[in-house]
């Protein structure tokens, strides 16, 4: 069974301040999708990573998948009230399954103020 | 598109009660997922459909948890008889290809009294 985390489980920061959030595994990911579920929605996907050492840009939002697929990351540079939310890594539930199996963890909850 | 929707947003009924909660997926998509988000344990899958039939429903926590796809533009997920337990936000995804991206929709909250 794979083991997968997201770190930190919250964080509450003023806008205009950068902030980074984790997601690592036990195992090795075939490929790594970032979601944002902001409130009283449901997830939207933000990026799909699928090369170790890849990275991706999104305006103010950078995804790294790592070298060794077992963990990724999201920075987001001077944050703003919107960026607020939980943001998710899911992964399959078996090597061998598609996207349609993703496992989804408690998330991390960003919150940005004025 | 409208996107998936989910009927009721809010549904707040009494233990033993029967809740059908409702989902529309976007026209065109070939799959359809149930999901509960709870704080304790986060975003789970429930069911998967795929062409209207069930592929998994492993993720199901019991026998008093249904789903049905009559239809390609039409789902349902019911509980009889619900418990307090079964309080969560449930959402409804679909997606065109098994590998494809996943739309949500808004989800329902439930409240089991």
């Amino acid at each position: 069974t794979q083991l997968l985390e997201q770190s930190p489980q919250f964080l509450s920061i003023q806008e205009g301040e950068n902030l980074t959030v984790y997601c690592n595994s036990s195992s090795v990911f075939s490929s790594l999708q970032w979601y944002r579920q902001e409130p009283g929605e449901g997830p939207v996907l933000l990026v799909t990573v699928v090369t170790g050492g890849e990275v991706k840009k999104l305006k103010r939002l950078t995804f790294q998948f790592g070298d060794a697929r077992k963990d990724s990351s999201l920075h987001i540079t001077a944050a703003q009230p919107g960026d607020t939310g939980l943001y998710l890594c899911p992964r399959r539930r078996l090597l061998t399954d598609s996207w349609g199996k993703l496992q989804f963890g408690a998330g991390t909850q960003v919150v940005v103020t004025p | 598109d409208a996107g998936v929707i989910q009927s009721p947003r809010h549904e707040v009924t009494e233990m033993g009660q029967e809740v059908t909660l409702r989902c529309k997926p976007i026209s065109g998509h070939d799959y359809l997922f149930w999901y509960r988000q709870t704080m304790m344990r986060g975003l789970e899958l429930l069911i998967y459909f795929n062409n209207n039939v069930p592929i998994d429903d492993s993720g199901m926590p019991e026998d008093r948890f249904s789903a049905k796809m009559p239809n390609a533009s039409f789902s349902t997920l019911k509980i009889q008889p619900s418990e307090p337990r079964d309080s969560a936000v449930y959402f409804c995804a679909s997606s065109r290809f098994q590998g494809n991206i996943q739309y949500f929709g808004a989800g329902t909250r439930l409240s089991v009294l």
